[in-house]
């Protein structure tokens, strides 16, 4: 159980050009969903926080206008990378807790997706 | 908010010796630890985690200490083998909200060597 996807798994894509990420949790239910960025032998860093029927919440230094983030289901949300450079080339993980457990802070990650803009 | 620092950045160990990985943080209001595993270019795996109401939790060869008055908690993994060679991840979050989040720490490059 507790299983979450993300599509796709890598993507190569030209500068000036928007990218959809799509994080599905299949057998469970995700108010929250999590957005992180993590670049070559770094950390994980948190970009945002997705929920569900509202807007997401941002971290310090993540342009909102950039990485547009929709949760319009309990099952997914979608990370859009607009207008992608170079710098932006990076493994993108999402991150769902279980509706419902506020006790449970567990936190199930996606395989990723690895972006490569030319 | 949250800062957590990890130590070391890089761990070599013979099989069958232990490993110990520390991880301080900064915010009293964090209750929650969880450790993750990660192979390279796939998904961080939690491997174990402890609320701030225990001070120890162990399962099989991995086990987690905590210590709230000194804001720092330790993995340990016992009779390593080459499948623990990965990079761990340390991580608090307060258990506060819908939206409590994860800080994670700077990561530790473990490599068991034969």
């Amino acid at each position: 159980g507790a299983v979450v996807s993300q599509h796709p798994s890598w993507v190569i894509c030209k500068s000036g050009t928007s990218v959809k990420i799509e994080c599905r949790s299949l057998d469970f239910q995700a108010t929250t969903m999590f957005w992180y960025r993590q670049f070559p032998k770094q950390s994980l860093m948190l970009m945002a926080t997705s929920n569900e029927g509202s807007k997401a919440t941002y971290e310090q230094g993540v342009e909102k206008d950039k990485f547009l983030i929709n949760h319009a289901s309990l099952t997914l949300s979608t990370l859009t990378v607009t207008s992608a450079h170079p710098e932006d080339s990076s493994f993108y993980i999402c991150s769902a807790r279980i509706s419902g457990r506020s006790s449970t802070d567990t936190q199930y990650f996606g395989p990723g997706t690895r972006l490569t803009v030319l | 908010g949250e800062n957590v620092e990890q130590h070391p950045s890089t761990l070599s160990v013979q099989e069958g010796d232990s490993a110990v990985i520390k991880c301080t943080y900064s915010d009293s209001a964090s209750n929650y630890f969880p450790w993750y595993k990660q192979e390279l270019g796939k998904r961080p795996q939690l491997i174990i985690d402890i609320r701030s109401n225990v001070g120890e939790k162990k399962d099989q060869r991995i086990a987690v200490t905590l210590n709230k008055t000194a804001k720092h908690f330790s993995l340990h993994i016992t009779e390593t083998q080459p499948e623990d060679s990965a990079v761990y991840f340390c991580a608090a979050s307060p258990l506060t909200g819908t939206a409590s989040k994860l800080t994670f720490g700077t990561g530790t490059r473990l490599q068991v060597t034969l």
